[in-house]
């Protein structure tokens, strides 16, 4: 069960697209379609974004958007807003179980 | 309005044994897969045990055989009983609803588990 790895940081000015990996194996991310996005404000449940690679849940808006290719998913957030500032967690389905990516934080600068 | 209330949290001795509680309202506990999750003071998410419709129960290696995830339908919650505590417990314990795919849809506020003498 090792975690999924993300990069530590990204950081982007208003306006900007970003767009933060989550790299796993063919035992999670490349073997499945059942890869999901959480948002997670300081203090804050975290908050589901992206499902099933490239789903939104109704009220999320479309600025974020999910992709997947082969081991890598991806999370890309358009027109960025000072309140997308946030950590973001990618989390897949793995054989019974779940694994989450460590953790990337977002700057908006 | 689907809520999920965690309670239980607090400080206990290494090697000591806490229940979380976690009261749902707007669904039924029993007709949904649930989870819980923990995230270490200043760290990422972990995921931690699942117990799905049928009464199928996983858990990640870090706690497995030292905590045990379950219902009580009458009462429309689901607990985590955690035996054998360690420092590296020590987290906020969030439970959440799991959607058709896995993903988490509904997350409770989280209670603070400190493992500590």
């Amino acid at each position: 069960q090792s975690a999924l790895t993300q990069p530590a940081s990204v950081s982007g000015s208003p306006g900007q697209s970003i767009t933060i990996s989550c790299t796993g194996t063919s035992s999670d991310v490349g073997g499945y379609n059942y890869v999901s996005w959480y948002q997670q404000h300081p203090g804050k449940a975290p908050k589901l974004m992206i499902y099933d690679v490239s789903n939104r849940p109704s009220g999320v808006s479309n600025r974020f958007s999910g992709s997947k290719s082969g081991n890598t998913a991806s999370l890309t957030i358009s027109g960025l807003q000072a309140e997308d500032e946030a950590d973001y967690y990618c989390s897949s389905y793995t054989s019974s179980s779940r694994v989450f990516g460590g953790g990337t934080k977002l700057t908006v600068l | 309005e689907v809520q999920l209330v965690e309670s239980g949290g607090g400080l206990i001795q290494p090697g000591g044994s806490l229940r979380l509680s976690c009261a749902a309202s707007g669904f039924t506990v029993s007709s949904n897969y649930m989870s819980w999750v923990r995230q270490a003071p200043g760290k990422g998410l972990e995921w931690v045990s699942v117990i799905y419709s049928g009464g199928s129960t996983y858990y990640a290696d870090s706690v497995k055989g030292r905590f045990t995830i379950s219902r009580d339908n009458s009462k429309n919650t689901l607990y985590l009983q955690m035996n054998s505590l360690r420092a590296e417990d020590t987290a906020v314990y969030y439970c959440a609803r799991l959607g058709i795919a896995g993903q988490l849809v509904v997350w409770g506020q989280g209670t603070l588990v400190t493992v500590s003498s």
